[in-house]
């Protein structure tokens, strides 16, 4: 039972413009939500979070939005740069923290020249 | 300042044996969280250690144990070992059970 669903496998967007990535939720339980990348060998680092008590949340160049009605959320990327190139993990926990995480499976986001 | 360290980077065992996987936290982080990740899935709550104390376990079996210990470092202990354990076992630690967790490389261990 897949709790948290990133149904992109991959994103192909070119240096400059914006990346969106989606995922989506079927926990209503969930209240604190992360996203990671991961690049080849390494592993997952925090990008950014939001607590479902937020709409939206910046830092940077990303963004993300949480639409709690659609049990929605995705993260954007402006601009997208090259180095941006990696696999971005979806995350949410039951416990309003950033612990206990229940993962997305993941879509590799390929940033071009 | 060095990160999540983790050992060993690979192995591999054969059905029915037993594996120790270890985790050194980054300095000062108090609580150890492992994660189980399968090829072409998300990482997957294993457990959770704050203060040498179980916060928490996922969903798997008794075959799956940890420890925390004085030192906040921590080890995954594997019985009986089932070709469906091959993965790659991500420790991640923490100030403490609300911070943001901040994951090692993993050990990548094949089951043959």
């Amino acid at each position: 039972d897949q709790q948290v669903k990133q149904n992109s496998p991959s994103l192909s967007v070119q240096e400059g413009r914006i990346s969106i990535l989606n995922c989506d939720y079927t926990n209503s339980m969930f209240d604190y939500f992360l996203w990671y990348k991961k690049y080849p060998a390494e592993g997952p680092t925090f990008l950014i979070s939001i607590s479902s008590i937020k709409d939206k949340n910046e830092d940077g160049r990303f963004t993300v939005f949480l639409n709690k009605s659609a049990k929605h959320l995705s993260l954007h990327i402006v601009p997208s740069q090259p180095g941006d190139s990696a696999v971005y993990f979806c995350a949410a926990s039951d416990t309003g923290t950033a612990s206990k995480l229940t993962f997305g499976t993941g879509t590799r986001l390929q940033v071009t020249l | 300042d060095a990160g999540v360290t983790q050992s060993p980077t690979h192995l591999i065992k054969t059905r029915g044996q037993h594996v120790t996987l270890r985790c050194s936290p980054i300095s000062g982080h108090k609580s150890v969280s492992w994660y189980q990740q399968v090829l072409g899935q998300g990482p997957q709550f294993i457990f959770q250690y704050y203060e040498k104390e179980e916060r928490g376990r996922g969903n798997f079996p008794d075959r799956f144990s940890a420890r925390q210990f004085p030192n906040y470092s921590s080890e995954l202990n594997v019985n009986a070992l089932l070709l469906g354990d091959s993965a790659l076992y991500l420790c991640a630690s923490s100030l403490g059970p609300p911070e943001t967790q901040y994951f090692g490389p993993g050990t990548r261990l094949l089951v043959l």
